[in-house]
């Protein structure tokens, strides 16, 4: 069974596009994030959602949004798409927050 | 600001021989220090991860070593595999904190 399952995998689309990526975690974490890779490898927290609760908003475009229905799920949103949101972006969840991530296995967005 | 200060950035190892990778905190809250390995195309997983109250902690061929009068911490990899090419990210937290601190990565590569 997939801990956390982000859809799709894979997602190109130009710019000026909207687009949004699906997270899903059946662990029974409460905290879920968003968490953004660039081409160097860098982990950048984005969003945090603990019991549906926004813990963390980072300097995020405000393109970005995400939503939370229930606290198994953790959508991220993104409007009017750039060249520069081209990274690899990933869920994870926690049972306790800042501790024992589990990380899904990421959604490669390429803005052309 | 970079809460976690990782090196090096590359490492290259032989099959057999001892990987080390170093890590940096400044900020003395800070209570649970992970790391986490990540496989090309796929989420990081944690690995080994460890508390101030203990010097040292092993699980199999992966041990934490930590110094808290310095604020620094290390992975070494004993008898390295190929199969360990990967990107290593220490991390940091605190009791009170939202998420996790990572480092910058380290990629390593054992070659056969």
């Amino acid at each position: 069974d997939t801990a956390v399952s982000q859809t799709p995998k894979y997602l190109v689309t130009q710019m000026g596009n909207d687009k949004s990526i699906k997270c899903e975690q059946n662990l029974g974490h409460d905290t879920m994030y968003w968490y953004k890779q660039d081409s160097k490898k860098f982990l950048k927290i984005m969003f945090s959602y603990n019991n549906k609760e926004l813990i963390i908003n980072e300097t995020v475009p405000n393109r970005f949004s995400p939503k939370s229905p229930d606290k198994a799920h953790l959508n991220l949103h993104i409007n009017s798409l750039e060249l520069g949101d081209s990274a690899v972006y990933f869920c994870a969840s926690s049972h306790r927050q800042g501790h024992g991530y589990t990380f899904g296995s990421g959604t490669r967005l390429t803005v052309v | 600001q970079q809460q976690v200060k990782q090196s090096p950035q590359s490492l290259i190892v032989q099959k057999g021989g001892i990987s080390i990778i170093n890590c940096a905190y400044e900020n003395t809250a800070f209570d649970y220090f992970p790391w986490y390995q990540q496989f090309p195309g796929k989420g990081p997983a944690l690995l080994i991860a460890i508390r101030p109250d203990v010097s040292e902690k092993k699980e199999g061929r992966f041990t934490i070593s930590f110094n808290k009068s310095a604020k620094q911490f290390s992975l070494h990899i004993m008898d390295s595999q190929p199969g360990d090419s990967a990107t290593y990210f220490c991390a940091a937290s605190g009791s009170g904190a939202n998420n996790l601190f990572f480092g910058t990565g380290t990629r390593l590569t054992v070659i056969p």
